[in-house]
């Protein structure tokens, strides 16, 4: 079974102060791993995505992640936050023995404060 | 390109109505999927498609159907509307596991 943990529902941050939004998960078999932006009213957009190799995957939006296979984490990044970053962010996992659906944490919303 | 197309965009259903909450996508995607996001619960999947006439459940199938006749279309149908049933519908398409979701814009419904 799978099982996708956001540990903060909530992160204030004022603008161009840097923000870290944690994502743990918890699985019996290998993963993908995705972060997904929700804006206002909107669907979710990928971010970013980790299936293999280097541990720090780039993004769309100036944002990155770090993979950690002991600490089973999925952390987002960015340096420097604008405005309109405010959105929902949804960490979700793919596991490799079935492949058939993603496993959604429950998000966390980021309020930039300017 | 339009992508993932869902409509419509709001409805108010009465208790025991009934309708179908359409998508549809133009990128020749096999995999199709149906989630419901309520606050504070994140995104939960409700069915999904490996494919035209491949149909399967997910996490919370209860009072709902769907079908999948074409490549481009996979409505959802609720049967006997519930207030339990009060949710943003997300259709979602994607054409394998390491691409990623391509998402519509959502079905806001209310049941009353």
């Amino acid at each position: 079974a799978q099982s996708v943990t956001q540990l903060d529902s909530q992160v204030p941050v004022f603008e161009e102060a840097p923000v870290e939004l944690r994502c743990n998960y918890s699985s019996s078999v290998s993963v993908y791993l995705f972060w997904y932006v929700q804006y206002p009213n909107q669907g979710l957009q990928l971010l970013l995505k980790y299936l293999s190799g280097s541990t720090l995957v780039k993004g769309i939006n100036g944002f990155e992640a770090e993979f950690n296979k002991s600490q089973t984490s999925f952390h987002l990044r960015k340096p420097s936050v604008h405005i309109s970053d405010t959105a929902e962010y949804f960490c979700a996992v793919i596991p490799l023995d079935t492949g058939n659906q993603f496993y959604f944490g429950t998000g966390t919303s980021l309020t930039v404060i300017p | 390109n339009a992508g993932v197309t869902q409509t419509p965009k709001f409805r108010i259903l009465k208790i025991g109505q009934s309708m179908t909450l359409q998508c549809t996508q133009d990128m020749n995607h096999n995999y199709m999927y149906w989630y419901r996001q309520d606050p504070g619960m994140g995104l939960k999947l409700i069915y999904y498609s490996v494919g035209a006439g491949i149909t399967d459940k997910g996490e919370v199938p209860n009072g709902y159907n769907v079908s999948r006749s074409t490549t481009e279309d996979f409505p959802l149908r609720l049967e006997l509307a519930a207030p339990s049933q009060t949710s943003v519908y997300f259709c979602a398409s994607s054409p394998g596991w390491t691409y990623g979701y391509t998402f519509g814009s959502g079905t806001r419904l209310t049941v009353v």
